[in-house]
């Protein structure tokens, strides 16, 4: 069974930094892009930041140059790295995993997600 | 970018009913499109694919059709546990885009 669970949020002050975990089971982490979405209160999901399997990286223009995303294959993780939080970054993280074979952005399973806050 | 307009926002609705939602790309994006049901402190869960396939054990009351830009998902026969907020996503273009999103609620 496909198993996806984040970890790493906390509050924060505007400004600071933190790194999110991912860790998977339950399929072959290696072969897999691998995706951060977030959902700020009452927003809709917005797609963060995707690392394939040979280490590419994209990210939302939103994001660009203050997170990083990465990946250990040999511990089936995928990191997210966020500096420079800003108030309007604060949010339920999720990562997802994509259909074998189809889109990398196509997801068939998620994770329960980890809260980020950002307050003064 | 490809922007998804999804409607209602909200939805009352009650156990039996049956339940429409619609979602709208701002440009063709095939049947490239997912719905997924998210409810607070758990993991969104995949329901359909593709905009018209079942995704494995989810419940067959859920269904999708629709290509282009125009895309309808469908709850026949409510039940209590179907009470969650329903997304759509597209994956034709780069970046994926989700819908706002339909909360629904047991009337």
């Amino acid at each position: 069974e496909v198993y996806l669970l984040e970890s790493g949020g906390t509050l924060v002050h505007p400004g600071g930094s933190l790194r999110l975990s991912c860790v998977a089971s339950g399929f072959t982490f290696s072969n897999y892009a691998m995706t951060w979405v977030r959902q700020a209160p009452g927003k809709r999901l917005e797609w963060v930041s995707t690392i394939t399997t040979t280490e590419t990286t994209y990210y939302a223009d939103s994001v660009k140059g203050r997170f990083t995303i990465s990946r250990d294959n040999s511990k089936n993780t995928v990191f997210l790295q966020v500096n420079s939080l800003r108030v309007e970054d604060a949010a339920m993280y999720f990562c997802a995993k994509p259909f074998r074979g189809g889109s990398m952005f196509a997801f068939d399973f998620w994770g329960p997600g980890t809260m980020v806050s950002v307050s003064p | 970018d490809i922007q998804m307009t999804q409607s209602p926002s909200s939805l009352s609705a009650s156990v039996g009913d049956r339940v429409t939602i619609t979602c709208q790309a701002s440009q063709d994006i095939s049947t490239f499109l997912n719905w997924y049901q998210l409810k607070p402190g758990k993991a969104p869960k995949l329901l359909i694919y593709d905009a018209s396939n079942l995704q494995t054990g989810a419940p067959s009351r859920f269904s999708g059709s629709g290509s282009g830009t125009d895309f309808t998902f469908t709850i026949t026969s409510l039940q209590t546990e179907d009470f969650a907020t329903y997304f759509c996503q597209q994956y034709d273009n780069f970046p994926p885009a989700f819908g706002q999103g339909t909360k629904l609620e047991m009337k």
